[in-house]
């Protein structure tokens, strides 16, 4: 059963273009969750998508970034106009419908370089 | 969530047991503690969780105090492989809450 994927695993863009990040979740999980890394500092929630539906974007920042997760193929999330301070990891998390007990699996990440 | 308290940092001798405490004394009673880890580089993953119970599965041991207000996530045999960010996440279950909040964790380093 393979785990959540990531891809691209690293992805460099200068500044003001745009980054997409996919995230295809583990078979049966409906749910997924991305998360960002800072350098040196902790993962912070950015949004929680089901099928077809945001639930919750409150760790989005406000411009530039966007997410979705089609009825078919991988959940993306957007970038535009990249700026070096999206420099970080990017984590994608998928869960089943129905979380508990097994919690959130990971991803292995893509790290976004912005030169 | 309530709020965790972590060690930033812990040694361990490889082969011997790897005992990591957190403390979470605003705990509510519907409240489970999770744990996991972070290998250099890589993405999180979930090792355990617990309400009351203690808790064993093949990675790890959740004791979890009477009061609830602590609790030691134990690896029996540390490996080098296990060096790693361990993060104690406290959280309701269910509902609308699915926001992992990640806190600094601890270091735990494991020593040949």
């Amino acid at each position: 059963n393979a785990g959540v994927m990531q891809n691209p695993r690293h992805l460099v863009r200068r500044r003001g273009q745009e980054a997409r990040l996919r995230c295809s979740p583990m078979k049966g999980h409906s749910h997924v969750y991305w998360y960002r890394q800072l350098p040196e500092e902790g993962l912070k929630f950015m949004v929680y998508l089901q099928k077809e539906n945001i639930i919750d974007e409150s760790g989005m920042p406000k411009e530039r970034f966007s997410a979705e997760f089609p009825k078919e193929g991988p959940s993306i999330l957007r970038i535009q106009q990249v700026v070096r301070g999206d420099s970080a990891a990017y984590f994608c998390a998928s869960s089943p419908p129905k979380e508990y007990p097994w919690g959130q699996y990971f991803g292995p990440g893509t790290r976004l370089t912005v030169t | 969530d309530a709020k965790t308290t972590q060690p930033p940092s812990m040694d361990c001798a490889e082969g011997r047991a790897a005992n990591l405490p957190c403390n979470h004394s605003t705990i509510s009673g519907n409240e489970y503690v999770y744990w996991y880890r972070q290998i250099h580089s890589q993405g999180p993953q979930y090792i355990i969780h617990g309400l009351k119970n203690n808790e064993t599965n093949e990675m790890a041991s959740l004791i979890i105090t009477e009061d609830r207000k602590s609790s030691t996530l134990i690896l029996p045999h540390a490996t080098l492989r296990d060096t790693a960010v361990y993060y104690c996440i406290v959280r309701l279950v269910g509902g609308s809450n699915y926001k992992l909040t990640f806190g600094k964790g601890t270091l735990l380093t494991v020593n040949p």
